[in-house]
């Protein structure tokens, strides 16, 4: 199975709200990164944590990361209609850590 | 502005035929790296170089080739072999060396349908 899987596959939440997209991966990591893609778009960078982090924050990003469990959140508060994208993890494994392993994603969908 | 582009924007490859993805930084990244998605997919690595004339197959790499003959550029060539290659592909760039904790920067991706 994938080295990055996320959950949920889909978050649909009213404009204001936060929202909470989690992954999980197998392999121990150089460092976790979050990146955006708007439909049709590239990917954009949010935020990487190292694995010695455990927490880092972003205007309204927070990501946090669990080693010992090899998960990570993203939490989005105070939700915008801008920020309905899909959103990925990616870890960077401490062999061959110049490539990075992508998840399946999160469709996020605000709505007004 | 620097960045990455990536042309045609859409690409349409007739049977048998190859078709070649451009990608160019102006990033002066050392590491670039290529990329299929599928609907509703994350992304797979195709191909990836560290340094100008030095490249290494990714995940899938069978029915696609590359070349790194500048620094700035990392063209795809998807092959008559590849013979399911309708998809998104992305490139990428990245500042060198193994190990760093640096993103990735992408481009906006070429869309490849079969005529």
């Amino acid at each position: 199975s994938q080295q990055g899987e996320e959950d949920p596959q889909a978050l649909s939440i009213q404009e204001g709200e936060n929202a909470t997209m989690n992954c999980s991966y197998k392999t121990s990591i150089n460092n976790l990164q979050w990146y955006r893609q708007n439909s049709g778009r590239g990917l954009v960078h949010l935020i990487l944590i190292r694995s010695n982090e455990r927490e880092k924050h972003s205007g309204r990003l927070r990501v946090t990361l669990d080693t010992s469990k090899k998960s990570s959140s993203l939490l989005i508060t105070a939700s915008r209609a801008a920020d309905t994208a899909s959103y990925f993890c990616a870890t960077a494994l401490i062999q061959g850590a110049q490539k990075l392993v992508f998840g399946q994603g999160t469709r996020l969908t605000i709505n007004p | 502005d620097g960045g990455i582009t990536q042309s045609p924007k859409y690409l349409f490859r007739k049977e048998g035929q190859n078709v070649t993805l451009s990608c160019e930084q102006n990033l002066n990244h050392d590491a670039m790296y290529w990329y299929r998605q599928d609907p509703g997919q994350g992304l797979r690595l195709i191909y990836y170089s560290q340094i100008v004339n030095d490249f290494q197959k990714g995940d899938i790499a069978e029915g696609y080739s590359v070349s790194r003959e500048k620094k700035e550029s990392f063209p795809l060539t998807v092959t008559s072999a590849q013979k399911n290659p309708t998809a998104f592909y992305l490139c990428a760039s990245r500042v060198g060396w193994v190990g760093s904790n640096q993103p990735q920067h992408f481009g906006d991706g070429t869309r490849l349908s079969i005529l």
